[in-house]
C-alpha cells in the first residue's frame, strides 16, 4: 500500500505555463517535505511543512500543508526549462524519523 | 552547509562478490538512513540507525546488512551482490524534520 500517493506521474509541459503536483494521504505526518532531484544526483530539499494550512514561497513555487496534515500541493507559476526534474513529497510521523516517498512527478518544460 | 557524502558515485561489481558503500555525515546528528530508488517503486528505506552502534530495519532490508561504529560514518552492505541490487543508493540523514541526502552511489551488479 502506497501511503503517500502523488499525482500527476508524469507532465510535460510549456515554458511560461502554471501546474500543481498534488501529494495525497490518509494518514496524518508532523510535517511534510518536497524534494527535487536530477537525473544521477541525490534528492535536494525544497521546502518543509509543518503546520495544518501552512503555506510557503520559494520564488515561483509555492507549498501548502492541507488543514487536516494529510495532504500537500505543490504550485509552480511560470515554469521554466530550469525546473526540470523529478519531484519528490515525503511525510515523516515524527520529527527525526525515516521519511515515506510518493513515487514522484517528473517535470519536463520545454522552451 | 550540510554535507552528506558517499564514498563512490558508480560501482559496478560481478555477482557473489561483498560490498560496501560508505555514508560519511559533517554534523553531530545520531539519525541516519540508507535508501534504494528503483524506477517505478519510488525510494524504498533498508536500514536506519538513531545511534552508534544501533540498526534498526527498514522494508526492505533482506540481503543488506549496517555497520554504524561511529556517530558520523553509516556504512551499507552487501554480503553476496546479486543482480536484483542493481539500483540507485541513497544515504541521508536528519535535522529535527528534515531529511537530507547525499548525491547517491549507482551500483551495478554483473
Amino acid at each position: 500500500t502506497q501511503l503517500l500517493e502523488q499525482s500527476p506521474q508524469f507532465l510535460s509541459i510549456q515554458e511560461g505555463e502554471n501546474l500543481t503536483v498534488y501529494c495525497n494521504s490518509s494518514s496524518v505526518f508532523s510535517s511534510l517535505q518536497w524534494y527535487r532531484q536530477e537525473p544521477g544526483e541525490g534528492p535536494v530539499l525544497l521546502v518543509t511543512v509543518v503546520t495544518g494550512g501552512e503555506v510557503k514561497k520559494l520564488k515561483r513555487l509555492t507549498f501548502q500543508f492541507g488543514d487536516a496534515r494529510k495532504d500537500s500541493s505543490l504550485h509552480i507559476t511560470a515554469a521554466q526549462p530550469g525546473d526540470t526534474g523529478l519531484y519528490l513529497c515525503a511525510g515523516a510521523r515524527q520529527a527525526g524519523t525515516a521519511l515515506i516517498f510518493g513515487k514522484g512527478t517528473t517535470l519536463s518544460v520545454s522552451s | 552547509d550540510v554535507k552528506v557524502t558517499q564514498s563512490s558515485r558508480y560501482l559496478v561489481k560481478r555477482t557473489g562478490e561483498k560490498v560496501f558503500l560508505e555514508c560519511v555525515q559533517d554534523m553531530d546528528h545520531e539519525n541516519m538512513f540508507w535508501y534504494r530508488q528503483d524506477p517505478g517503486l519510488g525510494l524504498r528505506l533498508i536500514y536506519f540507525s538513531y545511534d552508534v552502534k544501533m540498526k534498526e530495519k527498514g522494508d526492505i532490508p533482506e540481503g543488506y546488512s549496517v555497520s554504524r561504529e561511529k556517530k558520523e560514518r553509516f556504512s551499507l552492505i552487501l554480503e553476496s551482490a546479486s543482480t536484483n541490487q542493481t539500483s540507485m543508493y541513497l544515504c541521508a540523514r536528519t535535522s529535527s524534520y528534515e531529511q537530507y541526502f547525499g548525491p547517491g552511489t549507482r551500483l551495478t551488479v554483473t
